[in-house]
């Protein structure tokens, strides 16, 4: 079956602009995760949402959104974009929610701030 | 909070030799414990997970890791390297006490295989 898909795989955005990720998660999974990878500071995660409904946010600041739609695709929005947000943004998609569960990881999206 | 140490940010080994990944946690209740590995241009794959009962785990790939409470370690070893196992390592904690997908990652291991 198809995996976790990420729309853009590539972008490029100047400061202060604002950007939009997409994630389609595997079919039938109902939570998605957002992680941002960058070489200084590793993999964090941003949020989780379940069945439209935000379970966990890390700690990042209010520039940083996402929601859940009723078919489990998820968006995530970062807006006034700065220098330090060019990372990887992966999704991440798993059955339920759940501190012992399984995540399927998508190939990220590639976002450089100049 | 939570927090993963992994040893050494790049590991080379020689093609047959064993592979030992370090990985410790601090927490304050055991959490669940997990390897992730990835490859160049992907996402990250669960090699093996620790939840409850028996405290060393096998996952795919030829992989192993042993949850050792007294340490507060989990490291990853595999008996022979193969050239494929080339990529980066990934040690995550949960907090079993939190009902959503949180995964705290250390800063990840490359593996180098030499032939």
């Amino acid at each position: 079956k198809a995996g976790v898909t990420q729309t853009p795989r590539y972008l490029i955005k100047t400061r202060g602009q604002q950007v939009t990720l997409s994630c389609s998660p595997i079919s039938g999974h109902r939570s998605v995760s957002w992680y941002q990878q960058t070489p200084g500071q590793g993999l964090q995660f941003l949020f989780e949402y379940f069945s439209e409904t935000q379970r966990n946010k890390g700690n990042f600041p209010g520039r940083f959104s996402g929601r859940q739609f009723s078919n489990s695709r998820s968006e995530m929005n970062v807006s006034t974009l700065e220098l330090g947000d060019s990372a990887l943004y992966l999704c991440a998609s798993s059955i339920r929610t759940g501190a012992d569960g399984e995540l399927f990881f998508g190939e990220g999206s590639r976002l450089t701030v100049l | 909070a939570q927090s993963v140490t992994q040893l050494g940010s790049h590991v080379s080994v020689s093609e047959g030799a064993l592979v030992l990944l370090r990985c410790n946690y601090s927490s304050s209740v055991p959490p669940y414990l997990f390897w992730y590995v990835q490859y160049p241009n992907q996402g990250l794959q669960l090699l093996l997970k620790y939840t409850t009962g028996a405290t060393l785990v096998k996952g795919i790939n030829g992989f192993e890791a042993e949850f050792k409470k007294s340490e507060t370690s989990f490291h990853l070893t595999k008996p022979s390297a193969h050239m494929s196992d080339a990529a980066e390592y990934f040690c995550a904690v949960s907090d079993r006490r939190n009902a959503g997908n949180m995964l705290t990652f250390g800063g990840g291991t490359r593996l180098m295989v030499k032939p």
